[in-house]
């Protein structure tokens, strides 16, 4: 089983409906994080959570909003999604301390009509 | 704001091959900086991370190098084979942003037998 789980794997869905990603981990580490990533634009930070009471925004954070429910588990949402929120989302994970890689789960490919 | 910049975009090469990766980074003031190789569809796999204080760090056939002072990394992949075939990405942490990693868009490596 994979250390970093994202689901769905696919979603496609409406403008306007809303829609929540999950991420679950087994890794034991407290910092988990949501990026997307556009084609020709890289990865972007959208929310980062260092502990179950801790939750942050990233660098993209407008239309999105996320849920820490246990160390293990770290939800996106998106409210009311928009076509222009079509992208690949990846859930990351990392340990304690600045010196500690991210680990990425494989993906979720949303598409939003 | 930290930015990333990796060269070349895109890199095919013959196998047996020993190639350089560049990533250049705008703010040193960086506490490490990952590589991580995506394949398509996949998610990112780390593959090495270089703290602020070394020069290097290997597995492998990989190395990496890091240049803090001038804002400079490499990847060295000794003997290329067909399954290092991926899209690579360097990410710094830190940088004015002691919260996340900064991607760069990445170098499409393709590896042909």
């Amino acid at each position: 089983d994979a250390d970093v789980t994202q689901t769905p794997r696919n979603r496609i869905t409406k403008t306007g409906k809303r829609i929540m990603l999950e991420c679950s981990q087994t890794k034991g580490h407290d910092r988990m994080y949501w990026y997307r990533q556009d084609p020709g634009l890289g990865l972007q930070l959208i929310y980062y959570s260092f502990d179950v009471k801790d939750i942050n925004k990233g660098e993209i954070s407008d239309g999105y909003s996320v849920s820490r429910q246990a160390q293990a588990k770290f939800s996106l949402s998106l409210e009311s999604a928009i076509p222009n929120q079509t992208a690949l989302y990846f859930c990351a994970t990392s340990d304690l301390g600045n010196n500690q890689p991210q680990h990425f789960g494989d993906g979720t490919r949303l598409s939003i009509l | 704001k930290q930015e990333v910049t990796q060269i070349p975009a895109a890199l095919s090469v013959p196998e047996g091959e020993n190639l350089v990766l560049n990533c250049s980074f705008t703010d040193s003031a960086i506490y490490n900086l990952q590589w991580f190789r995506q394949d398509p569809g996949k998610g990112l796999t780390s593959l090495l991370l270089i703290q602020s204080s070394q020069r290097e760090q290997t597995s492998g056939r990989l190395n990496a190098s890091l240049d803090k002072s001038s804002g400079r990394s490499t990847l060295y992949i000794a003997a290329s084979q067909p399954g290092d075939s991926a899209t690579y990405l360097c990410a710094p942490w830190g940088g004015g942003s002691n919260y996340k990693l900064t991607f760069g868009k990445g170098t499409l490596l393709t590896v042909n037998p």
